[in-house]
């Protein structure tokens, strides 16, 4: 069966620091990944997807990046927070549309900015 | 741009009722409807899925309907229970292959 890990499961970091959450999924291949942020008391909000290694789209502008290394790496990056950067990170998987497209998510990264 | 709306934001029922959760859409091309759970501080659980050619979908004691043409989409939970507590949420799929998400009705049932 697949699975979803993301890490780390809590982040504290000064605003100007460097940011790297990680995330990875196991039992399939060639998967569509997302990063997603949750803010406190908003919705979710997609930041970036991918489709194939190295194939990164960003949905909003802002500092945070992601890159796909590997086929079932995904990492979230930042070279300096921002104290707005606080939240619930969520990274999450599917397939494509020809196999129904349920998305599962990881458990998520609490991140909050001091 | 898709915009997708819960209502309401939140909602306290006794054990034992029905309840109906709402969702609506701007945007009626959606290739799919997802409903999810999620509890405090945690991941999203998907709990059904309506493809755009679908109208509803059943598993266990909740039904989602999606009336694609006006935008909405229902999540009826019966004879609720405590466990039943949570945030849920609804997304729908675009074809550029993007969730958009809705804000969650944060469910509390009462013992």
């Amino acid at each position: 069966s697949q699975t979803i890990h993301q890490w780390p499961a809590t982040l504290v970091q000064p605003v100007g620091s460097p940011l790297s959450l990680e995330c990875t999924v196991e039992g399939t291949s060639n998967p569509n990944l997302y990063w997603y942020r949750q803010a406190a008391g908003r919705g979710l909000q997609l930041l970036f997807y991918s489709v194939g290694i190295g194939q990164i789209s960003s949905e909003v502008p802002q500092n945070l990046s992601a890159s796909r290394p590997q086929d079932r790496q995904f990492i979230l990056s930042s070279k300096k927070l921002l104290l707005s950067d606080s939240g619930f990170y969520l990274c999450a998987w599917n397939f494509g549309r020809s196999s129904g497209n349920t998305i599962y998510f990881g458990e998520g990264s609490w991140l909050t900015v001091v | 741009k898709q915009e997708v709306t819960q209502i309401p934001a939140a909602l306290s029922v006794p054990e034992g009722e029905n309840l109906v959760l709402n969702c609506s859409f701007t945007d009626s091309a959606i290739y799919n409807l997802q409903w999810f759970r999620q509890d405090p501080g945690k991941g999203l659980t998907s709990l059904l899925l309506i493809q755009s050619s679908q109208r509803e979908q059943t598993s266990g004691r909740l039904n989602a309907s999606l009336d694609k043409s006006s935008g909405r989409s229902t999540l009826y939970i019966a004879a609720s229970q405590p466990g039943d507590s949570a945030t849920y949420l609804c997304a729908v799929l675009t074809g550029a292959n993007n969730l958009f998400f809705g804000t969650g009705t944060r469910l509390t049932v009462i013992p």
